[in-house]
This record gives structure tokens, C-alpha cells and sequence, in this order.
């Protein structure tokens, strides 16, 4: 099992460009969620979903948009990115509510 | 909202000794505590979950404990190693079920 994958590992762009971050999982999970890694701040949960087709809010959601079409993908997209977006971004996944949670590698996004 | 800190932020220790890494937490209702290993650029590797309901989980070297009404776990480490140096993460999932609340890390050097 290759656990959650996340792809791109890195990626930097321009203010105002769009990109999409992939987080796939083959645990056969249901819940799914994005983070970001601050220097300083922690981890903080940016959006989750519960199952297929569902979205929810995390702490720090503006700016950013999510997707859950299948089971094994959770997609994460800015529109119009900004400096502030600069970060490390986690996917995670857990089989249960409150379950223990699985993260993957990590993109390292740079927003110039 | 749910504060966790983390103390030592750094920790610098000779091989062969054990260890205990302090997290506490600033509201008791939770549903459980994980604690994290990050290596420097890579993801989260879950160490132990302890639900709630429990004092304490083991797994090898590793021993966590929880005393959910004094808000506090600790990690013990016993007879470190060098491959053992990383940051380590407490991370508690409370009111929602969902967001993992998460400290800002023990950095552990452990020197041969």
C-alpha cells in the first residue's frame, strides 16, 4: 500500500496564478483533510470531507477550494494565489470519526 | 479554542538516554491525543493514539501516557538513538471530532 501520495512534491508560482494540489489514498478511507505547516504556527487545518462528495470548513479556508468527486482523491485548489499561501501542505486521511490520522509526504508551495 | 504547547520547544541528549516530552493541552474534552514524528522535510509518521478513555499505549522504545483532566501527556523515550532525532508533535482531536489541534514540536538531537 502506498498509504496517501500527494503530488506535486514541490511548486512554485507567480501571485495570482491557479494550481491544484492531488492527495490520493488507498485505505479505502472516508474522511480526508488538508493542513498547512507554518513556521512558527503548527499545523492548521484548512478543509476536510467526511465521504465522497462532501466538504467542509477546517480553520483557515479562505483562499482555498476543495474537491472530493472519488472516495480516494481529495483535491485542493487556489484560485488566485498569494503570497501568504507560501507553505507546506499535508494531506491526511482517517478511517473513522475522530480516527487516527495518516499524513502524506508533503508540497512545498512558494508564492512569489 | 483548544491550545496545545509543547516543552522543550529543543532537546539535545547522549545516546542511550531516556527521555520524556511534555504536551499539554488547554481543554480536556477530547476524544483522543496523537503524538507525531516529522523528519526535516517529510511528513508526519503517527507514533501512538490514546483514546480518551486510556492512561497509556506503548510501542517499543515508545511509552505515551494521558491524564485528560489535568489537560497533559507525556512521551518517554527509552535508551535513545540517533536515528530517534526529529521534531515530535502532540496533536489533540477535540471539540468537532475532525481538526487535529496540534503543538509546535520537541526538536530532539540525539548525539553518539
Amino acid at each position: 500500500n502506498a498509504g496517501v501520495t500527494q503530488t506535486p512534491k514541490f511548486r512554485v508560482l507567480k501571485t495570482g496564478q491557479s494550481m491544484t494540489l492531488l492527495c490520493a489514498q488507498d485505505m479505502n478511507h472516508e474522511y480526508m483533510y488538508w493542513y498547512r505547516q507554518d513556521p512558527g504556527m503548527g499545523l492548521r487545518l484548512i478543509h476536510y470531507s467526511v465521504g465522497e462528495g462532501t466538504t467542509a470548513k477546517g480553520e483557515v479556508p479562505d483562499g482555498y477550494n476543495v474537491s472530493r468527486l472519488k472516495k480516494q482523491n481529495f483535491l485542493l485548489g487556489l484560485e488566485s494565489a498569494a503570497p501568504s499561501q507560501t507553505s507546506v501542505y499535508f494531506c491526511a486521511s482517517s478511517n473513522s470519526f475522530a480516527g487516527e490520522q495518516y499524513f502524506g509526504p508533503g508540497t512545498r508551495l512558494t508564492v512569489t | 479554542k483548544q491550545e496545545v504547547t509543547q516543552i522543550p520547544a529543543a532537546l539535545s541528549v547522549p545516546e542511550g538516554e531516556n527521555l520524556v516530552l511534555n504536551c499539554s493541552f488547554t481543554d480536556s474534552a477530547i476524544y483522543n491525543l496523537q503524538w507525531f514524528r516529522q523528519d526535516p522535510g517529510k511528513g508526519l509518521t503517527s507514533l501512538l493514539l490514546i483514546q480518551s478513555s486510556q492512561r497509556e499505549q506503548t510501542s517499543g522504545r515508545l511509552n505515551a501516557s494521558l491524564d485528560k483532566s489535568s489537560g497533559r501527556s507525556t512521551l518517554y523515550i527509552a535508551a535513545s538513538q540517533p536515528g530517534d532525532s526529529a521534531t515530535y508533535l502532540c496533536a489533540v482531536n477535540s471539540n468537532s471530532g475532525y481538526a487535529l489541534n496540534f503543538g509546535k514540536g520537541t526538536s530532539l538531537l540525539v548525539t553518539p
